[in-house]
């Protein structure tokens, strides 16, 4: 079946603009997470939805980042203001549940955000 | 909270020789632990994982990993890679919160 998948897949952007990034998970995954990706390094949590509900947002570095999950498939995420050092590779996951088991996470491919 | 620690940034070896990526974690509860590969130009794959039981675990490839509770490792093996085990390769750990922690990754280069 088809896997997790993210667009756009690049996006380049100015300081100050607003973005959104798409994630369209497997269908069926209740679990939707989103991590960012910078140069060399593993990937950061952000934000974590069961369903609808953000579970965890602690890894959002502050407020101009915000995730929705409305229907409990699709999620974007919203940057505002952005800045230079938000330019990372914005990575989506989906797994069954949580609890071990069902919280093997599938990725996309990601969307390389690029802030000039 | 968890953290993980990949000591070594970047591993050359050359083909058909053993290896093995070191992962240490440190956590004060429960934790559920995990190999991702990421390819060249692909997203992340889950490689294996340890949830319980044996300490021990394999994927169909080849490599193995062990889960030693006493020194909060969980290190990566294969007795003889191939080129096309050139990749990046991230241990992470999971809380009973369902919150993923990653190392900063190592990069297993393979020479002919």
């Amino acid at each position: 079946g088809a896997g997790v998948s993210q667009t756009p897949s690049n996006k380049v952007t100015e300081k100050g603009k607003y973005v959104e990034l798409r994630c369209d998970p497997i269908s069926g995954h209740t679990a939707l997470y989103w991590y960012r990706q910078s140069l060399g390094q593993g990937p950061e949590f952000l934000i974590y939805f069961q369903g609808t509900g953000a579970a965890d947002d602690s890894g959002l570095p502050n407020d101009r980042f915000f995730a929705v999950r409305p229907e409990g498939s699709v999620s974007t995420l919203k940057i505002q203001r952005t800045e230079r050092g938000d330019s990372a590779v914005y990575l989506c996951a989906s797994s069954l549940g949580r609890g071990p088991g069902l919280n093997e996470q599938f990725f996309g491919p990601g969307t390389r955000l690029t802030v000039l | 909270a968890q953290s993980v620690t990949q000591l070594d940034s970047q591993v050359p070896v050359f083909e058909e020789a053993p290896v093995e990526l070191r992962c240490n974690y440190s956590s004060s509860v429960s934790v559920y632990l995990f190999w991702y590969v990421q390819y060249p130009n692909q997203g992340l794959q889950l490689l294996l994982k340890y949830l319980s039981g044996s300490t021990l675990v394999e994927s169909i490839n080849g490599f193995e990993a062990e889960f030693n509770k006493s020194q909060t490792s969980f290190h990566l093996r294969k007795p003889s890679v191939h080129i096309s085990d050139t990749a990046e390769y991230f241990c992470a750990v999971s809380d009973p919160g369902n919150q993923f922690y990653f190392g900063t990754g190592t990069s297993l280069t393979v020479i002919p």
